[in-house]
């Protein structure tokens, strides 16, 4: 299972380090990816990073803001936002991605509160 | 990169079968074969259907099947049963390093 943590009420230009867990299987073999939703709209993809730790990818709208880093001695994933917006309002998932930009495990998602 | 086009509602009765579309362009849908599936249940996480386009993850029941032709994809749910009421959203790589999903649809179950 994966569990995310670290969700938040947050000011616009403030930052959060969002932190998923995982267990029960081999983390370094995974890539891990987050997606989120924001109140009322559909999925959105975040960010990838492979099992080592590289590649990481960002959606346009993270870029240059969000950094995803993964230490698979802790099997956790870290999601550092900064320069936070109220349009990153939402709830962050932590998925497991066994290949092919699927997801096969969520966790139950943190919320990330921005206001202005 | 836009989002992927799915239908706000489909609707059927139980024991009949319901086509969800999900439509893209020829530089995602029609070009890779990371399609995917999901389920969502109001306050839940959701749930991988199908993958690789057609492909069922074990568990998931045989009513569940998924296909492309073109830039359109489709999630067939045959069978219908109470339970399979819920959001379902479809997602695709596009290159470019990027996932795109679809709106989301909300299915109904008469």
């Amino acid at each position: 299972q994966v569990v995310e943590s670290g969700g938040g009420l947050v000011q616009s230009g403030g930052s959060l380090r969002l932190s998923c867990a995982a267990s029960g299987f081999n983390f370094r073999s995974y890539s891990m990816q987050w997606v989120r939703q924001s109140p009322g709209k559909g999925l959105e993809w975040v960010s990838f990073i492979s099992g080592s730790g590289s590649p990481v990818l960002y959606a346009d709208s993270v870029r240059g803001r969000f950094s995803l880093s993964r230490d698979n001695a802790k099997k956790s994933l870290y999601l550092q936002m900064n320069n936070l917006r109220v349009d990153d309002t939402a709830v962050y998932y932590c998925a497991r991605d066994p290949g092919g930009w699927a997801f096969d495990y969520w966790g139950q998602g943190t919320l990330v509160t921005v206001s202005s | 990169q836009s989002a992927l086009t799915q239908p706000p509602s489909a609707s059927g009765s139980p024991g009949q079968s319901v086509t969800i579309s999900c439509t893209g362009t020829s530089s995602d849908l029609n070009h890779y074969n990371y399609v995917s599936w999901y389920q969502r249940h109001p306050g839940k996480a959701p749930k991988l259907m199908i993958y690789e386009v057609n492909k069922r993850p074990s568990g998931v029941p045989d009513r569940f099947s998924g296909s492309r032709s073109g830039n359109t994809a489709s999630l067939t749910v045959s069978g219908l049963q109470a339970e399979d009421e819920a959001d379902y959203y479809c997602s695709s790589y596009t290159g470019n390093n990027i996932l795109i999903f679809g709106g989301g649809t909300k299915l109904t179950v008469l």
